[in-house]
């Protein structure tokens, strides 16, 4: 089967340092997708990653590790503005451009 | 702003209504999608276009019917929709289907109440 696990929740601090894990178990790989999603808005694409490794885009980071089928999304410098929900996806095998989704955690920041 | 538009962003039909929802890029992409979005859940595919022609569709009732008239619009025909259909409705684009680092590209979405 196909499978992506992400906590729930998850709450942190304004200026502070978050980190949202997620595993993944699916058929195939063709790379992991993690999208920012407001309550009532767009999902917007935050970052990609297909080869082992960190990829850091301004205050926000992901790294991939795929022989242990494990993401996560780094957030620095919190900001009110970051609450919101983070989906992971994967893309499996095949040219489909199916994305398999985690549900998705809600990211509360507080002052 | 996002570069996906769609049409209506609310609606509210009854069950024998017969509505469109509509959904236009300029980004030259060739594959475009329709998600389902329930509250507190991830998207859920419905529909994928591959250079204008229907790749997959998730087994999704016939009271839903997507239309391609060219690879900048995707429509979503309703017909006698149910009350549980009621949620959000999210058109996506990205270049192709296949490939390395085509992200999905989102609309804001049309926001569908079935009374």
């Amino acid at each position: 089967g196909q499978n992506i696990d992400q906590p729930t929740e998850m709450t942190a601090t304004e200026g502070a340092i978050v980190q949202i894990n997620c595993t993944y178990q699916t058929s195939g790989f063709n790379g992991l997708f993690w999208y920012q999603q407001h309550a009532g808005e767009a999902p917007t694409f935050l970052s990609y990653n297909v080869l082992d490794g960190l990829e850091e885009k301004g205050r926000f980071s992901s790294f991939l590790s795929r022989s242990k089928g494990y993401s996560y999304l780094l957030l620095k410098e919190l900001q009110m503005k970051d609450s919101a929900s983070y989906l992971c996806a994967v893309k499996g095998s095949g040219n489909t451009g199916k994305l398999i989704f985690g549900q998705g955690t809600t990211l509360q920041v507080k002052p | 702003d996002t570069e996906v538009t769609q049409t209506p962003k609310h609606l509210v039909m009854g069950m024998t209504n017969k509505k469109s929802l509509k959904c236009e890029q300029h980004m030259g992409h060739r594959a475009m999608y329709w998600y389902k979005q329930k509250a507190k859940k991830p998207p859920e595919l419905m529909f994928v276009y591959s250079y204008e022609k229907l790749s997959i569709n998730e087994s999704v009732p016939s009271r839903f019917s997507p239309e391609c008239p060219n690879s900048s619009l995707l429509n979503l025909h309703l017909h006698a929709l149910q009350p549980e259909d009621s949620a959000l409705y999210l058109c996506a684009s990205s270049l192709t289907t296949g490939g390395y680092n085509q992200p999905q590209h989102f609309g804001d979405g049309t926001r569908l109440s079935i009374l």
